[in-house]
């Protein structure tokens, strides 16, 4: 069955500092993952999938089949990015995209 | 162009009574889907409509929920005899793509009370 895991309910990052926000998944197929992100009174949004290998807002994920993750990171973390941020998994057959239970992120000035 | 929109925006209700919560998907987005946003909880997938039909309706929590699609277009999520436990966040999300690997446009949601 499909699960994805969010270790970190909330992580706090100055300013600056260098940001990982952690998933790790569990799909014996290949799986196709995303980061969804969530600012403060505005909708959830798509941020990035791993299909495309993009840099979205200084951010990139990497999909490592090995140790079955897609962690989110950035080099500088800036204020702007706090945010509820959620990885999500989707399959090939499946009819829905299947949700962590988010990270809170908060950069401290 | 318009996103996807939900009504009503909040909705205080009191235990037992029913409610129904509505969405309005982008033009054109074949694939519809309702999730529940709980407090700690992530999002859980409630329902997909692929046009006017729902495929796949195991994430409903129980038969009181219940939920319909016209036109292709505009969907109801219907919770009857409302409890306590249903109080949560629902977010409707529409995609061009059927199934699971398709961007996901979500509502701004509809916020629930049951007192």
């Amino acid at each position: 069955a499909q699960r994805v895991t969010q270790p970190e309910k909330l992580l706090s990052v100055f300013k600056g500092a260098p940001v990982e926000l952690k998933c790790n998944y569990s799909y014996s197929g290949s799986p196709e993952l995303f980061w969804y992100v969530q600012y403060s009174r505005q909708r959830l949004q798509l941020l990035l999938r791993h299909i495309s290998r993009e840099s979205i807002k200084g951010f990139t994920a990497d999909l490592n089949k090995g140790e079955t993750s897609f962690h989110l990171k950035k080099p500088f973390a800036q204020e702007e990015d706090s945010a509820m941020y959620y990885c999500a998994l989707g399959s090939p057959g499946a009819n829905n995209l299947f949700f962590g239970t988010g990270t809170r992120l908060t950069v401290i000035p | 162009g318009a996103g996807v929109s939900q009504s009503p925006s909040n909705k205080v209700t009191e235990k037992g009574k029913d409610v129904e919560l509505r969405c309005d998907p982008i033009s054109g987005h074949t694939a519809l889907y309702w999730y529940r946003q709980s407090l700690g909880q992530g999002l859980e997938f409630l329902i997909y409509f692929q046009g006017n039909s729902a495929p796949d309706k195991s994430g409903l929590p129980s038969d009181r929920f219940s939920a319909e699609r016209t036109g292709g277009s505009v969907s109801t999520l219907t919770i009857q005899r409302t409890q306590q436990e249903d109080s949560a966040v629902y977010l409707c999300a529409s995609s061009l793509s059927q199934g699971g690997l398709g961007e996901q446009y979500f509502g701004p949601g509809t916020r629930l009370t049951v007192t």
